[in-house]
């Protein structure tokens, strides 16, 4: 079965400081997908970044970036700059193509994210 | 303004009712799904739709029903069989249900069963 670690359940920083964000997955598929949704406290998930399984670029978005290792199973997700606005809690998911056709998302518990002034 | 609606925002039922949950979307996909979130914990996958007239149970199925008549609509229905119902529940939907695309969510709701 596969599985998503998000093993920092809380983490608290201060405005502007540098914030790493880990994930972990387990799957046998040789394809998949990762996702990082972040749900702020109106409750929605926004969807942040879908990165392919043959695609290990980092990537770079803004005051976003993620790095993903496949040796590790590793998909981090770093927020430079922190603002009082990047509070939420931030989920990481992965795919899994399902045996009756279709897929779904098996997401971590969540990192709760607070940024203070 | 393409997206998702959730209706309502906050559900109050007593036990013993049953109790629907409407989902609506009008970016065109054609893959829709119902999760259920409790406290400290991820996101679980409850039903999901590829097409419409076409639906599968998810991992955690029981107490829930669904129909999908509709593209653009996912209705899902919270049984009095459902043992835990009081979650806050998650309607998403993707361009198609391969997993090539990501899941877009609407603003969800919030049942509170007593």
């Amino acid at each position: 079965a596969q599985k998503v670690t998000q093993a920092q359940t809380e983490i608290s920083v201060v405005e502007k400081e540098d914030v790493t964000l880990d994930c972990v997955y387990e799957t046998r598929d040789t394809t998949y997908y990762l996702f990082w949704y972040k749900q702020p406290p109106s409750g929605e998930l926004v969807f942040l970044i879908r990165r392919n399984s043959f695609d290990e670029q980092n990537e770079i978005s803004g005051r976003y970036s993620w790095n993903f290792q496949k040796s590790t199973s590793s998909f981090n997700f770093t927020i430079t700059a922190s603002q009082v606005v990047d509070s939420a809690v931030y989920f990481c998911a992965l795919s899994e193509t399902l045996t009756g056709g279709g897929n779904k998302l098996t997401f971590g518990t969540g990192t709760q994210l607070k940024v203070e002034l | 303004d393409g997206g998702i609606t959730q209706s309502p925002k906050y559900l109050f039922r007593k036990e013993g009712q049953n109790v629907t949950l409407s989902c609506e979307q009008n970016l065109n996909h054609d893959a829709m799904y119902w999760y259920r979130q409790d406290p400290g914990q991820g996101l679980r996958l409850i039903y999901y739709s590829q097409i419409v007239n076409d639906f599968q149970k998810g991992d955690i199925a029981e107490g829930y029903s669904v129909s999908r008549e509709k593209k653009e609509s996912f209705p899902l229905t919270v049984t009095s069989a459902q043992k835990n119902p009081t979650a806050f529940y998650l309607c998403a939907s993707s361009i198609d249900g391969t997993g090539d695309y990501e899941q877009y969510f609407g603003p969800g709701t919030r049942l509170t069963v007593t």
